[in-house]
C-alpha cells in the first residue's frame, strides 16, 4: 500500500542544535511533497512544499527540505532550532498531482521538543 | 483572503447519539473540501473529500458520512456515534495546497 513514513516519533533537542526530520514515501511516480507544522493550540499550517525544479526548497522560519528522488525522501532540516520550534511536524504527499482531487497522504507526525 | 471555519470547537456526546460537524469556507469558490481525523501518534487520516456540490468520496469505510449541500459547506455526520469515533476532526480546503481549519475535538462517552 502507498504510504508516508516518519520514523522519528519524538525528537528532543536543545536550542541551537541542528534538526533533521526524516520523511520517506512509497509512490513511484511524480509527486508533490509538503511539510506541515502544528504549533501547540494552533491550526495546522504549511511549512514548505515541493512541486518541481530545485530539489532543495526553503520554507518559513528558516526551514528547508531536500527532495531526493532516488531515495524517495523529503527530509526537513533547520541549522539551529529555537524553543519556539516546539511543535508537531507532518510530512504529506500528493501522489496524483495532475488529478482534481489533490488528496494528501500524511505521515504519522514527529513531535519536536526544543529545550531552552 | 480565504478563511475556514469549523464548529463546534469541542463536543462531548454519548454513545449512540447523532453527530453533525460543520465546515464552511470563505473567500474562494468551488474549492476541494476534505475531512480528516487526527489521532495521537497516527497523523491525519483522510475520511472524505469533495470536488463539488453533492460529490463525496469516502476514503475509509466507517460509521461516518459526509455531505456538501453548498459550494463552501461541508458536513460530517453520524447517525449513531461509537466510542471509537472520538478524536480531533479537521476540515481543509485546497487550491494548490491544503489549508486547514481549527478543528473539532469530539469525545464520545
Amino acid at each position: 500500500a502507498q504510504s508516508v513514513s516518519q520514523h522519528n516519533h519524538h525528537v528532543i533537542l536543545s536550542e541551537a542544535a541542528s534538526l533533521e526530520l526524516g520523511c520517506n514515501y512509497s509512490y513511484g511516480g511524480t509527486v508533490n511533497l509538503f511539510w506541515y507544522v502544528q504549533y501547540p493550540g494552533q491550526h495546522l499550517q504549511l511549512l514548505l512544499k515541493y512541486f518541481s525544479g530545485d530539489p532543495l526548497v526553503k520554507g518559513i522560519k528558516g526551514f528547508e527540505a531536500e527532495f531526493i528522488k532516488s531515495k524517495f525522501s523529503f527530509n526537513l532540516r533547520k541549522p539551529s532550532v529555537q524553543w519556539s520550534d516546539t511543535a508537531e511536524y507532518f510530512c504529506a504527499v500528493n501522489a496524483n498531482p495532475s488529478g482534481s482531487a489533490r488528496q494528501l497522504t500524511f505521515g504519522s507526525g514527529t513531535q519536536l521538543t526544543v529545550l531552552p | 483572503s480565504q478563511t475556514i471555519h469549523q464548529w463546534p470547537a469541542t463536543l462531548v456526546q454519548p454513545v449512540g447519539s447523532p453527530l453533525s460537524l460543520e465546515c464552511t469556507v470563505e473567500g474562494t469558490s468551488n474549492p476541494n473540501l476534505y475531512w480528516y481525523r487526527q489521532a495521537a501518534g497516527r497523523g491525519l487520516q483522510l475520511l472524505f473529500y469533495s470536488v463539488g456540490i453533492g460529490q463525496i468520496s469516502s476514503e475509509v469505510p466507517q460509521n461516518l458520512s459526509a455531505s456538501r449541500p453548498q459550494d463552501r459547506q461541508f458536513i460530517l455526520s453520524s447517525k449513531k456515534l461509537l466510542l471509537s469515533d472520538s478524536g480531533f476532526y479537521l476540515c481543509a480546503w485546497s487550491g494548490v495546497e491544503q489549508y486547514f481549519g481549527p478543528g473539532t475535538r469530539l469525545t464520545v462517552t
